[in-house]
């Protein structure tokens, strides 16, 4: 039974530039969540994806966009990227139930230079 | 407003010893609470969970105690050992369905 998957497991990138990380749902699991967990705090919702439409969203401005495919696998972008934005994103999945229990992948450490 | 946090950034225990570590909670709307285990380099782990009707769960060496009147979760681990050396989380998740985290706790295992 895998687990939730994330690639890349790195990644750098420059300011202005665009990224797209990518996760693989838990078997049986059909709603992706993403978080941002900068260095040393607690992770931070972003958006949530099921049914393929972003169903939840977080603090987070436009240029942080989603999107989910039919086999469940996601994807998250980031245009025009900031210092700011370097941190680790982590992809959670859980099947669609209010309050069923989300588990996290290993994450895709970005680093914007 | 929405924030979960923790009593303390590091706790150190003795190999052997029970663990305690606390964490408040704000929103009292909150029905859910989960405690997540993080490694270094690694994605949360789930640990255990406890939904507001009950005021006690136990897992596998692990009690999750959430006290509602003064919106209080705590996490107990007993006979800690090596492994258990990680940054704790605590983490509620409302009925919006997204899991809001605290600051964490690192805990450190003395030999």
């Amino acid at each position: 039974d895998a687990g939730v998957t994330q690639s890349p497991t790195h990644l750098i990138k420059t300011r202005g530039q665009q990224v797209t990380l990518r996760c693989s749902p838990k078997s049986g699991h059909d709603t992706v969540s993403w978080y941002q967990q900068a260095l040393g705090q607690g992770p931070q919702f972003i958006f949530q994806y099921y049914e393929e439409e972003e169903r939840q969203r977080g603090n987070f401005p436009d240029r942080f966009s989603g999107h989910q495919f039919p086999n469940y696998s996601s994807e998250l972008n980031v245009n025009a990227l900031l210092l700011g934005d370097s941190a680790l994103y982590l992809c959670a999945s859980s099947t669609r139930q209010v309050q069923e229990t989300q588990y996290f992948g290993p994450g895709t450490r970005l680093l914007v230079l | 407003g929405e924030s979960v946090g923790l009593h303390l950034p590091t706790l150190s225990v003795q190999e052997g010893d029970n663990s305690i570590i606390n964490c408040a909670y704000s929103n009292s709307a909150s029905d859910y609470f989960i405690w997540y285990k993080q490694e270094s380099g690694k994605g949360p782990q789930f640990i255990i969970d406890i939904r507001s009707n009950m005021d006690k769960r136990q897992g596998q060496r692990v009690t999750v105690l959430l006290n509602k009147t003064v919106k209080h979760l705590s996490l107990q681990i007993a006979a800690t050992q090596p492994g258990d050396s990680a940054v704790y989380f605590c983490a509620e998740n409302p009925r919006d369905d997204k899991i809001i985290f605290g600051k964490g706790t690192r805990l450190h295992i003395l030999p």
